[in-house]
């Protein structure tokens, strides 16, 4: 399809394991984000890639979290050490780089630590 | 202060009335703006930008005060698949941020 594809869709997994989720942006975004969002709550910003680089890793919530993209494409958000509160949907939005060009969003990767 | 706050809803309307969702931002150089909705467990998906001119897609028109910083959203004769949370986004650059929402239900 042509939209942002996330995977796994659905996660479950032990506390203190590790989980990586990916996703593809559409084909030409230039610019990647990465969001969770809690059960009835907002979306709370993690960390935006321009390209291959993150200029604004303010997001991310602990040294657990980190991110790489590669190839202007596929980004991985790696959480090592998973805790109970890390459970949340993990969502990917990507867009082009030009002003004013609004964020599309992937389906989302539900995550439930046990 | 937040830098986008919304009405917090819920908002709960018959079918067919006429609901306004309102917006504002802290940073006046905010340069794009946004609605988007989100149905229940689902991703938020965007539903129109708002111009300076205003705009109008259909039911729905959104305004943009730059002065007073507030965005609106109008929906006219609304429809049951109109229910969702709304999201209002601001924009300067590639720096994005999500409002908390306001949750619509339309009622039979």
């Amino acid at each position: 399809g042509a939209g942002v594809s996330q995977s796994p869709s659905n996660k479950v997994t032990e506390k203190g394991k590790d989980v990586e989720l990916r996703c593809d942006p559409i084909s030409g975004h230039t610019a990647l984000y990465w969001y969770r969002q809690r059960l009835g709550q907002g979306l709370e910003f993690l960390i935006y890639f321009q390209g291959n680089s993150a200029p604004d890793k303010s997001g991310l919530p602990s040294d657990r979290f980190s991110a790489e993209r590669t190839g202007e494409s596929v980004s991985t958000l790696t959480i090592q050490r998973t805790q109970q509160e890390d459970s949340a949907v993990y969502l990917c939005a990507s867009s082009l780089a030009a002003e004013n060009q609004p964020q599309h969003f992937g389906d989302g990767t539900r995550l439930s630590i046990l | 202060r937040k830098e986008v706050e919304q009405d917090p809803g819920p908002f709960n309307v018959p079918e067919g009335a006429t609901v306004a969702f309102n917006c504002t931002y802290s940073n006046s150089a905010s340069q794009s703006f946004f609605w988007y909705r989100q149905d229940c467990r689902k991703e938020p998906k965007l539903l129109m930008s708002v111009y300076s001119s205003g705009n109008e897609d259909g039911r729905f028109t959104a305004q943009l005060n730059r002065a007073s910083q507030y965005i609106s959203l109008l929906i006219r004769d609304s429809k049951l698949s109109d229910s969702a949370t709304y999201l209002c986004v601001v924009a300067k650059g590639q720096n994005f941020v999500f409002g908390p929402g306001t949750r619509l239900s339309v009622l039979p």
